[in-house]
């Protein structure tokens, strides 16, 4: 099985933008989509960005997705950050042996 | 309106056995794959099982294979989690989480979740 490693906390300032790293251990990150899931504190997840770069319905275009196959990684920007995106995000794929792989989550402080 | 409520949580001794429920509204239930995924207190989420629409595809973490036993009643539209031979590392949270994936693996619909606590 692989793992996906992000980094445990990121912060900036309201207004600025923060880009969050998802890097895939083995087998290639294009291979199979990546999800990005938002945890507020005390509340459920909720997903953010799906295959890659697509964003559900209601959540604004400031959060945006993309993979770099150089790198093996995905990665989540959110730009002109607000008070109300400091949470949890967890990044998520899959393998055939193993329907879902979530990384360990990064914490978005916005100062 | 799409929701998913779990219930069935609680305290439980380790060794003991716990069955959770979720039940769904708002879409069709057969036609959707559904998981169990927990977190622990101040951890991250970890996937525990899958199981596909008509209920012959099941997966689970190697954390429980073998203690937990996931099921669903599609006319009841409800999914289940038989959890057996509990131990202290399963205190959790545990959300039911329907797959949104369409030839890939994504969750898109989450529960409020159900706490588990394990401890004498």
């Amino acid at each position: 099985n692989f793992m996906l490693t992000q980094p445990h906390s990121v912060s900036e300032s309201p207004g600025k933008t923060v880009t969050i790293s998802c890097t895939r251990s083995s087998g290639s990150v294009a291979s199979n989509y990546v999800q990005w899931y938002q945890q507020r504190p005390g509340s459920a997840p909720t997903t953010v960005i799906y295959e890659d770069n697509r964003r559900p319905s209601g959540v604004p275009d400031r959060f945006s997705g993309s993979i770099d196959t150089s790198s093996n990684s995905a990665s989540l920007t959110i730009s002109g950050l607000k008070t109300e995106d400091e949470a949890d995000y967890y990044c998520q794929s899959w393998d055939t042996d193993v329907p879902y792989v979530f990384g360990a989550g990064t914490k978005v402080t916005v100062l | 309106e799409v929701q998913l409520a779990e219930s069935g949580g609680g305290l439980v001794q380790p060794g003991g056995s716990l069955r959770l429920s979720c039940a769904v509204s708002g879409f069709t239930f057969s036609r959707y794959s559904l998981n169990w995924v927990r977190q622990a207190p101040g951890k991250g989420l970890e996937w525990v099982s899958y199981i596909s629409g008509s209920g012959t595809t099941i997966y689970y973490a190697d954390s429980v294979k073998g203690r937990f036993t996931i099921s669903r009643d599609n006319a009841k539209n409800s999914l289940y989690l038989q959890m057996n031979s509990l131990r202290d590392e399963d205190t959790a949270v545990y959300y039911c989480a329907r797959d949104g994936g369409v030839g890939y693996y994504a969750i898109d619909v989450w529960g409020q979740g159900t706490t588990v606590t394990v401890s004498s």
